[in-house]
């Protein structure tokens, strides 16, 4: 079982749908990771939290320490946001296998 | 300010050959890390380094060797490449420790 898992791995909504990426780790954490990587490869780090809840534009990203879970929400999704997300945990960044997303017109 | 680049972006090698690749950080950012990316693997982890020395290490064979220099700059080293050698290497600088990652385009190595 892999340490990190994410799921779904790929994710089909529509422009303006409210979409949930969630992310299980099995190990201690010091901090957890959100991380979003575009065609081609380019990688933006989009949050990185050890608690709680952290908001930045239409993306918000929660962590529940106790039961090991993070998730990743996005609102007014627009086609824009069409990538792979990543959860990363940890200063040695043991990542996720990623969730496709891709939003529609 | 500049964001982290990576040179060189794409680099073709044959099988037994080594290949250097440089960092050049964000100015000010001290820390480094080195990262694989292929299909079958997903994003693994090489290692880090602050202030030139590695803090951390993934799981990878000691053919992957890397170093930074006094002004952060970082090299990784690969050694005998083999063919599942062939991947996107990402380095990503950050402040320090809890600090956000800063993630460069990346060096595509193809090895034939």
């Amino acid at each position: 079982k892999n340490e990190v898992e994410q799921s779904p791995q790929n994710l089909t909504a529509q422009e303006g749908e409210f979409i949930t990426i969630n992310c299980s780790y099995s190990v201690g954490i010091s901090a957890l990771h959100w991380l979003q990587q575009h065609p081609g490869g380019g990688i933006v780090s989009l949050f990185m939290l050890s608690s709680g809840k952290k908001k930045h534009g239409r993306l918000i990203a929660t962590i529940n320490i106790q039961e090991k879970h993070s998730s990743l929400h996005i609102t007014a999704s627009h086609p824009r946001d069409s990538a792979v997300y990543i959860c990363a945990v940890n200063n040695d960044m043991r990542f996720g296998a990623g969730t496709r997303l891709t939003v529609k017109p | 300010k500049a964001g982290v680049t990576q040179t060189p972006r794409y680099l073709i090698k044959t099988r037994g050959q080594q290949v250097t690749l440089s960092c050049s950080p964000i100015s000010g950012h001290r820390s480094v890390s080195w990262y694989q990316q292929t299909p079958g693997q997903g994003l693994q982890f090489l290692f880090e380094y602050f202030s030139e020395t590695q803090r951390n290490k993934g799981n990878f064979p000691g053919r992957f060797s890397g170093r930074q220099f006094s002004n952060s700059r970082s090299e990784m080293n690969v050694s005998t490449l083999e063919l599942g050698d062939s991947a996107l290497y990402l380095c990503a600088s950050s402040l320090g420790d809890k600090e956000t990652q800063y993630f460069g385009p990346g060096t595509r190595l193809l090895v034939l």
